[in-house]
């Protein structure tokens, strides 16, 4: 079975500008959630989706935003990038509930310049 | 403030001593406990995880954690590691009242050598 993919795997970009970042997860899973990872923040959940709808969102600001396709694909946008917005971002995926496991995909490392 | 705390920030052993990472979570109620790990150029991966039951789980590699609610701990334990066993290791909370968000810890950096 493929693991979680995401796209693109390195990103660079400017302030002022904005970025999508896409993520595939495990055939027949539903929950896709996302993190940044920062070497000061460490791992900071940003937000879940699940059946297209968003079911949980962390402390980030409004720039920060997501969505779900019905195939469960995700995406997820940074309006006004920052300087502090340059992370890993990973993905990742579970079955449905809190008790299944969330496998994490591969990230996308964004540099904001 | 609401938080997971990974006591170590880097460990480093020789092969074949004992390890032991701490972790402890300051929510109340019922939570969700995970140990995560990533070794180097690969992705986080489950080592294992506490919902109920037995305080005492077993996961991959050989690997084990005590859950202990008193404490609000959860200690990750190896008997004996190995040069493989080098790599970052996350502790996670997954609070009842956070969905199935994961609050984790900053990590602490194992270097074994051999």
């Amino acid at each position: 079975k493929a693991g979680v993919t995401q796209t693109p795997r390195y990103l660079i970009k400017t302030r002022g500008q904005q970025v999508t970042l896409s993520c595939s997860p495990i055939s027949g899973h539903r929950s896709v959630s996302w993190y940044q990872q920062t070497p000061g923040q460490g791992l900071q959940f940003l937000f879940e989706y699940f059946s297209e709808t968003q079911r949980n969102k962390g402390n980030f600001p409004g720039r920060f935003s997501g969505r779900q396709f019905s195939n469960s694909r995700s995406e997820m946008n940074v309006s006004t990038l920052e300087l502090g917005d340059s992370a890993l971002y990973l993905c990742a995926s579970s079955l449905v509930s809190r008790t299944d496991t969330q496998y994490f995909g591969p990230g996308t490392r964004l540099t904001v310049l | 403030a609401q938080s997971v705390s990974q006591h170590n920030h880097h460990v480093i052993l020789s092969e074949a001593a004992s390890l032991e990472l701490g972790c402890n979570y300051s929510y109340g109620g019922t939570v969700n406990l995970f140990w995560y790990v990533q070794y180097p150029g690969q992705h986080l991966q489950l080592l294992l995880k506490y919902f109920s039951g037995d305080p005492l789980v077993k996961g991959i590699k050989g690997f084990e954690a005590e859950f202990i609610k008193s404490k609000f701990s959860f200690n990750l334990r190896k008997p004996s590691v190995q040069w493989s066993d080098t790599a970052e290791y996350f502790c996670a909370v997954n609070p009842n009242q956070a969905g199935t968000a994961l609050i984790f810890g900053k990590g602490t950096t194992l270097s074994v050598s051999s």
